[in-house]
């Protein structure tokens, strides 16, 4: 079975412009979460999902990010405009339930430079 | 606020020795502790893990340690090897939610 699935894997941008990142869980899992991976702050939750309804969105950091999940097979995070402060590794990680503490498994993840 | 801690971002060890990782959390809340594994260029893997209700889990080579009193968790690697090289992180379940720790890059020296 294939895992969790993200695009890009590298992208560069200038600041102020639009960033698109992608994530595809695995097939049957309820839950979807996005990471952000930073020295300073390891990795911070940014939005998580359950059943393709957004339930803590507490870490997104402000207004220009945002994040959806149209259906149970795929979810974007949107920077909007972008700035050099948000460049890091972003993870996608999905998991088939909450109740008993399993494991996530997450993408590769997403290196995004804002120059 | 960061409410798991690891204080040491590296940790080099000679093969064959003991690799020791260390992580402290500040919410007694947490009832279930997680360890991943993270090489370049890949995302995290999960590793071993613990129940609140437990002190000890060992899965091979691999023995997680938990102190509640302490509020602090460790990661016993023995023997260490080259292979092992990675960032490890400690995670700490919570709310619906982990929270990681910043992750400890361990070299393994052959």
């Amino acid at each position: 079975d294939a895992g969790v699935i993200q695009s890009p894997r590298h992208e560069v941008t200038e600041m102020g412009q639009e960033v698109t990142l992608r994530c595809k869980p695995i097939s049957g899992h309820d839950y979807l979460f996005w990471y952000r991976q930073t020295m300073m702050r390891g990795l911070e939750l940014l939005i998580y999902f359950n059943n393709n309804v957004p339930i803590d969105d507490s870490g997104m950091p402000e207004d220009r990010f945002s994040a959806k999940m149209p259906n149970a097979s795929f979810s974007t995070l949107k920077i909007q405009p972008s700035e050099p402060r948000d460049s890091a590794v972003y993870f996608c990680a999905s998991r088939p339930g909450l109740g008993n503490a399993g494991e996530l498994f997450f993408g590769e993840g997403s290196r995004l430079t804002v120059l | 606020d960061q409410q798991v801690k690891q204080n040491s971002p590296s940790l080099s060890v000679q093969e064959g020795r003991i690799s020791i990782l260390n992580c402290d959390y500040t919410n007694s809340m947490f009832d279930y502790f997680l360890w991943y594994k993270k090489y370049p260029a890949e995302g995290p893997t999960f590793l071993i893990s613990i129940s609140s209700i437990k002190d000890k889990n060992e899965d091979g080579r691999f023995t997680v340690f938990l102190n509640k009193s302490a509020k602090h968790l460790s990661l016993h690697i023995v023997p260490s090897q080259p292979g092992d090289s990675a960032v490890y992180f400690c995670a700490s379940e919570g709310a619906n939610n982990l929270f990681f720790g910043t992750g400890t890059r361990l070299t393994v020296i052959p």
